[in-house]
């Protein structure tokens, strides 16, 4: 199986802040990486897929970027609906694994 | 507009049964691969099984943790996904999400039904 690993698990940032999360793949995966955003009790709703491309209706502020084993979500400036935990996850193969997740906290 | 609407969860006890039902609709079902992915209360996502379209074999994988326990089928004619679920363990209570992707690399998750295994 593909091992995702998400960094940091926790991240405690501002309104406004500029913020990456990064996921690793413990294998080439190439650009088949999807990121979500997940609040308590709801689905995760998908953020990007295929590494860098911005789900419809999902803000600009959003972006996915890298290939291979080594990719991040950044977040250009944090709003306050952004607090939520962010999962990435691998189709490249037909086993799809996730990452643990990143919780984004108010500082 | 694409959805995908997840039915039939419950509580059920330990070595029960339960069947659970993905009703999709937007886009053209005969021909998408469908997934089942779990979430167990305050925990990550776990991918639990696959069925391919029929033109592409039907058949289905599972995740170690199912196989042998779950099965994954699909009714084209009703648009409809199952996972029959025997042999339930507390370690399965989780919310059931079904899921898909598109030839675009876009994917698309349904809300979840909520399987609670207890005695």
């Amino acid at each position: 199986d593909i091992q995702m690993t998400q960094s940091p698990s926790t991240l405690s940032a501002s309104v406004g802040d500029r913020v990456t999360f990064t996921c690793r793949a413990s294998q080439s995966i190439s650009s088949w990486l999807a990121w979500y955003q997940q609040k308590p009790g709801k689905a995760p709703k998908l953020l990007i897929y295929k590494a860098s491309s911005l789900e419809s209706g999902v803000p600009s502020r959003f972006s996915g970027s890298g290939s291979g084993t080594e990719f991040t979500l950044t977040i250009s400036s944090l709003q306050p609906d952004d607090f939520a935990t962010y999962y990435c996850q691998q189709y490249n193969s037909y086993l799809w694994t996730f990452g643990q997740g990143t919780k984004v906290e108010i500082k | 507009e694409v959805e995908l609407v997840e039915s039939g969860g419950g509580l059920v006890k330990p070595g029960g049964s339960l069947r659970l039902s993905c009703a999709a609709s937007g886009f053209i079902f005969s021909n998408a691969w469908m997934s089942w992915v779990r979430q167990a209360p305050g925990k990550g996502l776990e991918w639990v099984g696959r069925i391919k379209s029929k033109t592409d074999g039907g058949t289905t994988d599972y995740a170690a943790p199912v196989k042998g326990r779950f099965s994954i089928s699909r009714d084209d004619s009703k648009n409809t996904l199952y996972l029959q679920m025997n042999s339930l363990r507390t370690e399965d209570t989780a919310v059931y999400y079904c899921a898909t992707y598109f030839g675009s690399g876009s994917l698309f998750w349904g809300q979840g039904s909520l399987v609670t295994v207890s005695s």
